[in-house]
């Protein structure tokens, strides 16, 4: 199975200001996945990060509220912009093996709290 | 429309006997994929089984076992000799390959408690 770390593991962040949480994989991955699990609730996903491109966001999400990058095929990023309380969630990355994708594995979960 | 249901919000089971999940689905292409996911305290999402529709057999990992009844379009998950451990959320997640980006659809989970 893959081996994925995400950083910071938590975080407890001021109103405004933006957060970026790090995903990073130990070997190359076709496709990776950005969740969000607000309080008590279920995963959600947020967008699709596409390795050389522009990311694909799911509905309800933008590019200007969470900007998503990904160098290569063992990194990427999830920038949380212009937090408020109601960002507060745990934030998963995902990586799927091949594009036959037999199996998903997801990252420790980033724990963001806003004040 | 909901993908994914789970119809079990919370439940108790005493060490050392076997659970049942509840997990039905909703998808009109014939192939996809079915996992169960444990989602203990520490947040973390931890892979426990996966079945293909295209599998003949149910799939089984240790104590875990998928009852697949496709026709019903239902995946339980059992958990035999529950452990102190196994207390935790459980989601079941579903994969359509039909606009090939692999997404993972979500049911809002179960939560088990083993009581000893």
């Amino acid at each position: 199975s893959a081996v994925i770390s995400q950083k910071p593991s938590r975080d407890i962040c001021q109103r405004g200001t933006s957060l970026t949480i790090q995903c990073q994989v130990d070997s190359q991955v076709t496709m990776m996945f950005w969740y969000r699990q607000q309080p008590g609730q279920s995963l959600t996903l947020i967008a699709t990060a596409n390795q050389g491109s522009e990311a694909t966001y799911e509905s309800g999400f933008v590019i200007d509220k969470f900007p998503i990058s990904r160098p290569n095929l063992t990194f990427s990023t999830l920038t949380v912009s212009n937090m408020s309380p109601e960002d507060s969630s745990i934030y998963l990355c995902s990586v799927g093996r091949t594009l036959q994708g037999d199996t998903q594995y997801f990252g420790p979960g980033t724990r963001l709290t806003v004040l | 429309a909901q993908k994914i249901t789970q119809t079990q919000p919370g439940m108790f089971v005493q060490e050392k006997e076997a659970v049942t999940l509840d997990c039905t689905y909703d998808t009109s292409d014939p192939s996809y994929g079915l996992f169960w996911y444990k989602q203990p305290s520490s947040g973390e999402m931890i892979f426990l089984i996966y079945q293909g529709s295209y599998d003949q057999q149910n799939a089984t990992e240790g104590r875990y076992s998928l009852n697949f009844q496709k026709a019903r379009k239902s995946a339980n998950l059992v958990i035999s000799a529950s452990q102190l451990g196994d207390s935790a959320m459980y989601f079941c997640a579903m994969r359509e390959p039909r606009s090939n980006d692999y997404k993972l659809s979500f049911g809002a989970g179960t939560t088990v408690t083993v009581r000893a």
